[in-house]
């Protein structure tokens, strides 16, 4: 089954602590994204990355980091977590070309105190 | 200004009823246009992709005027299970990322 998978699903931390919430994907796709859902704001790209060892920065990259070793995993570090990153985060995949389905991974909802 | 915008909502309206939503975009550089639905709390899923000449899946119309940059999805009859927030997404020329709107609440009721 052609899947994303995020982990975790939920995570509460303290500010300060280092975190990091995997994403991978079984459909040998070359792009890769991360995304933040906030009430009134939408969906908002962080980092995206077109393929192994290649990552730029979305509209919202402060803060986070990524890397891609590998076609299949996108992890996103938060190295300093802050509040005002309490947010419902997707990671999502897709082939090239400007007509092709994205799929999303279930969301990973985070809360910094 | 945001790069895609909608009516936030909510729609209410009754089963059975058509309801219309129009997305507007600000960059002309714009290639490809999308429908995706995100019910409460999950993630975003492909509804339907939108064509320049305008395309329908069963009771789902979408159609694109590049002239007055804006997109719109057409539902009729709708139904309980309608009801979710749709989001209209632009892909950028050249970019590939995709561009959400901030998505549009729909709720039918019985």
């Amino acid at each position: 089954e052609a899947q994303v998978t995020q982990n975790p699903r939920y995570l509460i931390t303290v500010t300060g602590k280092k975190l990091t919430v995997t994403c991978s994907q079984n459909m040998n796709h070359e792009y890769m994204s991360w995304y933040r859902q906030d009430p009134g704001l939408g969906l908002r790209q962080i980092y995206y990355s077109m393929n192994v060892e290649v990552t730029d920065k979305g509209d919202v990259p402060e803060g986070y980091k990524v890397s891609r070793k590998e076609k299949r995993n996108f992890p996103l570090i938060l190295e300093s977590p802050s509040p005002n990153q309490t947010s419902l985060y997707f990671c999502a995949s897709n082939s090239p070309g400007g007509n092709t389905e994205a799929f999303f991974g279930q969301g990973t909802r985070l809360t910094v105190v | 200004r945001k790069e895609v915008e909608q009516d936030p909502g909510p729609f209410n309206v009754p089963e059975g009823a058509t309801v219309a939503f129009n997305c507007t975009y600000s960059n002309s550089a714009s290639q490809s246009f999308f429908w995706y639905r995100q019910d409460c709390r999950k993630e975003p899923k492909l509804l339907m992709s939108v064509y320049s000449s305008g395309n329908e899946d069963g009771r789902f119309t979408a159609q694109l005027n590049r002239a007055s940059q804006y997109i719109s999805l057409l539902i009729r009859d709708s139904k309980l299970s309608d009801s979710a927030t749709y989001l209209c997404v632009v892909v950028y020329t050249g970019r590939r990322a995709l561009t959400f709107g901030s998505g549009t609440r729909l709720q039918v009721q019985p």
